[in-house]
Parts: structure tokens; sequence; C-alpha cells
């Protein structure tokens, strides 16, 4: 079955212990990305890879860094997590102009 | 990077009714797509329209679109109680680049 999942689903931590959101694929997709979703907020762009080792800033990148090793997984790093990165996280993955497949989420609470 | 904006913000509709949501975007595109999302759940995949097609059906969705007014609609026909979700346009450039979303239109079916 084509999915995307990511793990934790529900995390709940301290500020400053760094944590990792991974996040997998197994359609061979070229293009992952990863977003925030606060209330009022909608859904807001962190990083994207185009490919391995390609990585780039979406619209909110502070306090977060990406790795893209190899082309399935798509690791989200938050390095010294602070409240305001409490919120639902959401990974996914595309093909070349086609519909995003997305994660179930992952529910962050920063402490 | 290229997003959708949603209109209305919220829809409250009984059951049975139609609904119909709107979507303005700003640059040029290659397809457009609407996206559910559930509450808390990760977005899902509806329906694609390319730019060379005007008129588009699946179910009981239909969606529009004019490239000359940069803007699209969806319809869902006979609503029910299930049809509850927030709905998302994603205007696709065609190459993976910056993909965002905008905020969504909430659908609230009354049973």
């Amino acid at each position: 079955e084509a999915q995307v999942t990511q793990n934790p689903r529900y995390l709940i931590t301290v500020t400053g212990k760094k944590l990792t959101v991974t996040c997998s694929q197994n359609m061979n997709h070229e293009y992952m990305s990863w977003y925030r979703q606060d209330p009022g907020l909608g859904l807001r762009q962190i990083y994207y890879s185009m490919n391995v080792e390609v990585t780039d800033k979406g619209d909110v990148p502070e306090g977060y860094k990406v790795s893209r090793k190899e082309k399935r997984n798509f690791p989200l790093i938050l390095e010294s997590p602070s409240p305001n990165q409490t919120s639902l996280y959401f990974c996914a993955s595309n093909g070349a102009g086609d519909e995003q497949f997305f994660g179930p989420g992952t529910r962050l609470t920063v402490l | 990077s290229q997003q959708g904006e949603e209109d209305p913000q919220a829809l409250s509709i009984q059951e049975g009714e139609n609904a119909t949501m709107n979507c303005s975007y700003k640059t040029s595109i290659n397809n457009l797509q609407w996206y559910r999302q559930n509450s808390g759940r990760g977005l899902v995949h509806l329906i694609l329209i390319r730019s060379n097609e005007r008129e588009k059906h699946s179910g009981r969705l239909r969606v529009t679109l004019d490239t000359s007014k940069k803007s699209s609609s969806l319809l869902i026909t006979a609503s029910r109680a299930a049809d509850t979700a927030s709905y998302f346009c994603h205007p696709h450039p065609g190459s993976n680049y910056k993909l965002t979303f905008g905020k969504g239109t909430l659908l609230t079916v009354n049973p």
C-alpha cells in the first residue's frame, strides 16, 4: 500500500531536549516536505526536498533541521525545541506534478 | 511560494444541501488540486484538474477552473455529515518547488 509514515504520532517533551520525527515513504517519490499546522494559520511549509541531498527552506524553517540521505526518508530534527514549536506536524511526498500524499501527523507538545 | 486562498473560511449547511467552496490564486499553474482534511488527520487528495480543463467530476464532487480569473470552485452535491472537514485548494506550478497550502474552508454538515 502506498503510504507515508511518521513516528512518533504523539510526543510530549521539554524545552531544549533534542528530538527527531521520522518520515518515510514507499512510493519512490523524489519530492518530500514538512508542514506544521496551527489553529488559524493553516498549513505552513517548514522544509522541502526535491531529491536526495537536496533540501531547501520553506516558509517557517527557524528552529528546524532536515536531512535527505536516502530517497525514502526525510527526518525532521528539532535541536533545541521550544514551546512555540508545539504544533501538529505533517510529512508529505509527491511525484512530479502529482498529488501529495500526507502522513498521519505528529502532535508535538513542548513544555 | 504558490498557494491558494479559499473562500469562505467557514461554511455550515444541512445534510442534503450542496456546498460550494472557492479558491483564488496568483500565478500560472499546471494543475489545481483539492484536498480534504478531517480534524487532526493528514490531508487527503480529492481531485486534480489540469490547466487546460474547465470542469471535472468525481462522484459527488464537481470542480471548475477558470485560468483567466485564476480561480476554481469545488461543489459537493447532496452533502453528508461525513463530508464535515476542512477543504484546501492547491494550485500546482507543475514543478516541485515551494508547495504550500492556504487556511482552507471549514465545512460543517449538520445532520
